[in-house]
């Protein structure tokens, strides 16, 4: 299967800053990959999905111009947490499909902000 | 949109114990797939079963997908087995989006 590296493992950072969240599918390029939120106790949930050379799109409740989203390459998309707070203190995945569909994870990151 | 929901929420197992985890959907599902999120929250694929039988070691699966629903059976339960179980599908009406259920803890006590 396809494999996921995310960078950084973790992240502490002061309220009001901004955090780059990179995602590499090193084995397999795909047009479009996908961006989850977990919070503690909580199930996944999708945040976005990333479009290479387009714009992505963001699912209900979940703030554009907040998380920036670039799909650069088909191995590479990063996610922006802009004007970061402690409310988005999180555990953010990223996956990608292979061809029959089966989704492949990174690692995560782990988001903390003061 | 596409419901998921698993049950048990929470499990207690014996080492050694076998266990059943299921996972019921609302819709019609494209892909379906069964991961164990360890302690570190790495998400470890499973199975990627949308209709059938699969075994994997003491792991198997099996979808029903004509009664929207998938097992997951664990046997001879080891404390590595640990963590929290999750499926995940991809309704036929949206396609590329993965809707995750929310998961079933199992705690393996030696």
């Amino acid at each position: 299967g396809a494999v996921v590296s995310q960078h950084p493992s973790r992240v502490i950072c002061k309220s009001g800053t901004s955090v780059k969240i990179e995602c590499r599918s090193l084995d397999f390029q795909a047009t479009t990959m996908f961006w989850y939120r977990q919070f503690p106790k909580q199930s996944l949930m999708l945040m976005a999905t990333s479009n290479e050379g387009s714009k992505a799109t963001y699912e209900q409740g979940v703030e554009k111009d907040k998380f920036l989203i670039n799909h650069a390459s088909l191995t590479l998309s990063t996610l922006t947490v802009t004007s970061a707070h402690p409310e988005d203190s999180s555990f953010y995945i990223c996956s990608y499909p292979d061809r029959v569909g089966e989704q492949f994870f990174g690692p995560g990151t782990r988001l903390t902000v003061l | 949109g596409i419901q998921v929901e698993q049950s048990p929420p929470d499990l207690i197992l014996q080492e050694g114990a076998n266990s059943t985890l299921r996972c019921n959907f609302s819709d019609s599902v494209n892909n379906l797939q069964w991961f164990h999120q360890n302690p570190w929250g790495q998400l470890i694929n499973l199975f990627y079963i949308p209709s059938g039988t699969k075994q994997n070691g003491r792991l198997s699966a099996t979808t029903v997908a004509t009664e929207r629903y998938s097992l997951l059976y664990i046997s001879s339960s080891q404390t590595t087995d640990s963590g929290v179980y999750f499926c995940a599908v991809n309704s036929q009406t949206s396609y590329d989006k993965v809707i995750f259920g929310p998961g079933t803890s199992l705690s393996v006590i030696p």
